[in-house]
């Protein structure tokens, strides 16, 4: 198993260009979420997922959107990007919302705006 | 004031000494309380979990929460060089709509 993957690992961007953030995961899990992680700021929860067609927002999902078609992937669309989006997005599955002690991350992928 | 706090450090202890990493948080609702280890430049793993208060102990680690005072605590016995990096506190709800995480403590234990 791959466990969760994430593509681009680095990024750079003018403001105003949109990209989508690639995140897949093979192990079957029902629940998937991004996340932002800032100095000083923790990990924020953007948009999560508790399965195909499903999605719902998080404490920072303004900038973003998702949308969940498979149960592997969960890609995240930055539709206009700014500098105050320049952070570090991880991308999480469980296999259920409520699978607390067995959430995994993928390695990140490194996003500056310029 | 955020609802979850956690002293950034960075913290420096030898090898061998026992390590407090410590949160605070503000919501009692919270119920469920997590510990991630988090290398540089990689994802989060998580390490332990405990449900509402008490200790948990894993090998060398133990961690305790004390809903009372809504403060949570990991610790590490017998530090190694591979415990250098930071560790983030989480926590959530019965329903997990909240978790929050800390901003991470950046633990380096010297050889």
């Amino acid at each position: 198993n791959a466990g969760v993957t994430q593509t681009p690992k680095f990024q750079v961007l003018k403001t105003g260009q949109s990209m989508t953030l690639q995140c897949a995961q093979d192990m079957n899990h029902e629940y998937m979420s991004w996340y932002r992680q800032d100095p000083g700021m923790g990990l924020r929860l953007i948009h999560y997922s508790v399965g195909a067609g499903i999605t719902d927002q998080g404490e920072v999902p303004n900038g973003y959107n998702v949308s969940r078609s498979t149960t592997e992937d969960f890609p995240l669309r930055l539709l206009s990007a700014a500098p105050s989006q320049t952070s570090v997005y991880f991308c999480a599955s469980s296999y259920s919302r409520s699978s607390y002690n067995e959430q995994f991350f993928g390695p990140g992928t490194r996003l500056t705006v310029l | 004031q955020k609802e979850v706090e956690q002293d950034p450090g960075p913290l420096s202890v030898p090898e061998g000494a026992i390590v407090s990493l410590n949160c605070t948080y503000s919501n009692s609702a919270f119920q469920y309380f997590m510990w991630y280890r988090q290398y540089s430049r990689k994802g989060p793993e998580l390490l332990m979990y405990t449900y509402s208060s008490g200790n948990k102990e894993d090998g060398r680690f133990t961690a305790q929460v004390d809903k009372s005072s809504k403060y949570i605590s990991l610790f590490i016995r017998d530090s190694q060089p591979s415990d250098s990096a930071t560790y983030l506190c989480a926590m959530t709800t019965y329903n997990n709509n909240d978790m929050r995480f800390g901003a991470g403590t950046r633990l380096t234990v010297k050889p």
